[in-house]
């Protein structure tokens, strides 16, 4: 079965770093592109980060850049995701999502295609 | 940054009728439109991408069309389980962007 897992969520105050980490069982991440989805209490998803298969490419939301730094380990077939100067507004359930595009042959559907089930932050005094 | 404008915020419909949703571009992105689905308490669930082609087990009661700054989704007839909140999102460049939603509740 197809899975990503994430974990290391939790309560931050104000200023504080946290790393999200995420494992994926079923497929190997290194032929795929991924990403780090949010979604505050009650509100929309934002695309918060992307890391190519080969992290060549990597892109942030402008609200978090120069802030959140993504990773891949290809060999641990895993994502992280490390908060700098977390902020309030950064209170959200962040998802890890797979790329449907194989980048080896791209082969697959060019959406988000695969996402794990969150964890959550929660950035307060 | 690419923003997408979903309209309208809330499509109150029953069960059997068709349900058109929208969403438009603050620039061109070619065809590199997605739509997803989302109930509450799940992660979201991909349901077309490049503007027009349904994901893996999606029904053919769902559609998708446009290209350049304007696309719709639409759901041929509205079955119980289809009402939920949907979203779109452009893939034609980094930063990707999300649409806001559009909830989709029963009349």
């Amino acid at each position: 079965e197809v899975q990503l897992v994430e974990s290391g969520g939790g309560l931050v105050q104000p200023g504080r770093s946290l790393r999200l980490s995420c494992e994926a069982s079923g497929f190997n991440i290194d032929d795929y592109d991924m990403y780090w989805v949010r979604q505050a209490p009650g509100k929309g998803l934002e695309w918060v980060s992307g890391i190519s298969w080969n992290s060549r490419t990597i892109g942030y939301a402008n609200s978090v850049r120069g802030r959140f730094t993504i990773y891949r380990d290809n060999a641990k077939n895993s994502l992280s995701l490390q908060m700098n100067s977390l902020r309030e507004e950064d209170t959200a359930l962040y998802f890890c999502v797979k790329d449907g595009r194989d980048s080896s042959n791209f082969e697959g559907s060019f959406g988000l295609d695969v996402w794990g089930q969150g964890t959550t932050v929660t950035v307060s005094s | 940054e690419i923003v997408l404008t979903q309209s309208p915020a809330t499509l109150s419909l029953s069960p059997g009728e068709r349900a058109t949703l929208s969403c438009r571009a603050s620039q061109s992105i070619s065809r590199y439109l997605a739509w997803y689905q989302q109930k509450p308490g799940q992660a979201p669930r991909l349901l077309i991408y490049d503007a027009s082609s349904r994901a893996t087990g999606i029904p053919t009661r769902f559609s998708g069309s446009g290209s350049g700054t304007d696309f719709t989704l639409t759901i041929s007839r509205l079955e119980p389980e289809d009402f939920a909140v949907y979203y779109c999102q452009q893939r034609h460049n980094w930063p990707e962007t999300f649409g806001q939603g559009t909830k989709l509740e029963i009349k």
